[in-house]
C-alpha cells in the first residue's frame, strides 16, 4: 500500500539550532516526494520537491531534503532554525498519479 | 496573480443545512482538487477534476458533490451537512493532472463547523 509516515507529531528546537524532520514512505516504484509547510491559519506552501536525479534537494527558506531509497526516507533539514519557521510540516507522496498522499504532519515549535 | 482563492473563509452550519464552497484559480491549470484537513490526519482527497469536464472521487467522497464549472472554478457542495464534516477544506490546482511531476498549489482554506 502507498503511504507516508511522519513519526514525530511535535518537535521543539531552540532558535539557531539545527532541525531534521523525518518522513518515511511506502511505494513500490520511484516516488515523487514533496515537503509542504503550513503556517497557522494558512494554506500549504511548497518547500521543495524530489522527482529524480540528485538525492539532495534544495528548497526555499533554507530548507533541504535528502532522498534515501534504501531507507525509504525523505527527511527535511535546516541548519539553523528561525522563530518564523514555527509551523506544521507535511511530507507528501505522488505515486505516479495526481493523487497526493500526505503524512499526518509534524508541528514545529521554536524556543527563543 | 491571486493563485488559488476560496470563499468563504469561515462558515457555521446547522446539521442538515446545505452549502457550496467556491474555489477559483487564475494559473490556467487543468486539474483541481478538494481536500479536507482534520487534526492528526493530514490532508485527505475528497474529489478531483483532472481536466475541465471531468470529476472523480478521491479517498473520502461520501456526503459531498462537486462541479467543475469551467477551467477556473471547482465547487464543493454539502447537500446535508453533518457534524462529521466539521473540518478545514482546501482547494488546490495543478498544471496537468496526468503528468506526475505536476506540483499542486493550495488555497488558504475554508474552516467549516457543523453544529
Amino acid at each position: 500500500a502507498q503511504s507516508v509516515t511522519q513519526p514525530d507529531i511535535h518537535i521543539t528546537v531552540s532558535e539557531g539550532a539545527s532541525l531534521e524532520l523525518r518522513c518515511n514512505y511506502s511505494y513500490g516504484a520511484t516516488p515523487y516526494l514533496f515537503w509542504y509547510v503550513q503556517s497557522p491559519g494558512q494554506g500549504l506552501q511548497l518547500l521543495l520537491k524530489y522527482f529524480s536525479g540528485d538525492t539532495l534537494v534544495q528548497g526555499i527558506k533554507g530548507f533541504e531534503a535528502e532522498f534515501k531509497r534504501s531507507q525509504s526516507s525523505f527527511n527535511l533539514r535546516k541548519p539553523s532554525v528561525h522563530w518564523s519557521d514555527a509551523a506544521e510540516y507535511f511530507c507528501a507522496l505522488l505515486p505516479g498519479s495526481y493523487k497526493l498522499i500526505f503524512g499526518s504532519g509534524t508541528r514545529l515549535l521554536v524556543r527563543p | 496573480n491571486a493563485g488559488v482563492t476560496q470563499t468563504p473563509k469561515f462558515q457555521v452550519l446547522k446539521t442538515g443545512q446545505s452549502m457550496t464552497l467556491q474555489c477559483a484559480q487564475d494559473m490556467n491549470h487543468n486539474s483541481m482538487y478538494w481536500y479536507r484537513q482534520d487534526p492528526g490526519m493530514g490532508l485527505r482527497l475528497i474529489y478531483y477534476s483532472a481536466s475541465e469536464g471531468t470529476t472523480d472521487k478521491g479517498e473520502v467522497p461520501n456526503g459531498y458533490n462537486v462541479s467543475r464549472l469551467n477551467k477556473r472554478e471547482f465547487s464543493l457542495r454539502l447537500e446535508s451537512a453533518a457534524p462529521s464534516q466539521t473540518s478545514v477544506y482546501f482547494c488546490a490546482s495543478s498544471e496537468a493532472g496526468y503528468r506526475a511531476s505536476s506540483e499542486q498549489y493550495f488555497g488558504p482554506g475554508t474552516r467549516l463547523t457543523v453544529t
